[in-house]
């Protein structure tokens, strides 16, 4: 069964400071896909990056950089020179591919806070 | 473009009430998805149509839950009579299926609260 663990509940941390979102997956399929949503206080989800188990390649978008590693099933999140803006609940997702299947399995979310 | 809609935000209901929450999907999207949030059980997929057909409604917790999706462009979920443990915020995510590069767009919410 597909199964997504976020072990950081919260993490509070000051403006500026480098943070990593750990997410780490479990999954039988050989081809499925990782995401990343964002939370914030408002309350609306939103869709952050998509990533396949066939693409390893690292991204960065801004101060955003994923980390995929399938050798240790796992798909962090760095945000860079955090920003109070950037507090929300983050949650990492799974999706397996195939079978007619397009159900995401989410994490528990981790609860970051970027004080000022 | 508009995104996913859903009606209506904020829903206070008494025990044993109907509640019917509603979403309008974003235009040409072919999969609708409904899912629960709560603090203990986190976000949990209730049910999921593709093509306005129920796929997998796994997730439905009893009888008392219901969802239709009457044509592309609409869908309902109805708790029928609800109970304070429903008090959650239903979220509606739809997403077109396009192989390798689909994501789920999400609504902004239903915040439901059964007194």
């Amino acid at each position: 069964a597909q199964k997504v663990t976020q072990a950081q509940t919260e993490i509070s941390v000051v403006e500026k400071e480098d943070v990593t979102l750990d997410c780490v997956y479990e999954t039988r399929d050989t081809t499925y896909y990782l995401f990343w949503y964002k939370q914030p206080p408002s309350g609306e989800l939103v869709f952050l990056i998509r990533r396949n188990s066939f693409d390893e390649q690292n991204e960065i978008s801004g101060r955003y950089s994923w980390n995929f590693q399938k050798s240790t099933s796992s798909f962090n999140f760095t945000i860079t020179a955090s920003q109070v803006v950037d507090s929300a609940v983050y949650f990492c997702a799974l999706s397996e591919v195939g079978g007619g299947s397009e159900k995401l399995v989410f994490g528990k979310g981790t609860k970051l806070t970027v004080n000022p | 473009d508009a995104g996913v809609i859903q009606s209506p935000r904020h829903e206070v209901t008494e025990m044993g009430q109907e509640v019917t929450l509603r979403c309008k999907p974003i235009s040409g999207h072919d999969y609708l998805f409904w899912y629960r949030q709560t603090m203990m059980r986190g976000l949990e997929l209730l049910i999921y149509f593709n093509n306005n057909v129920p796929i997998d409604d796994s997730g439905m917790p009893e009888d008392r839950f219901s969802a239709k999706m009457p044509n592309a462009s609409f869908s309902t979920l109805k708790i029928q009579p609800s109970e304070p443990r429903d008090s959650a915020v239903y979220f509606c995510a739809s997403s077109l299926s396009a192989g390798l590069n689909y994501e789920q767009y999400f609504g902004p919410g239903t915040r439901l609260t059964v007194t």
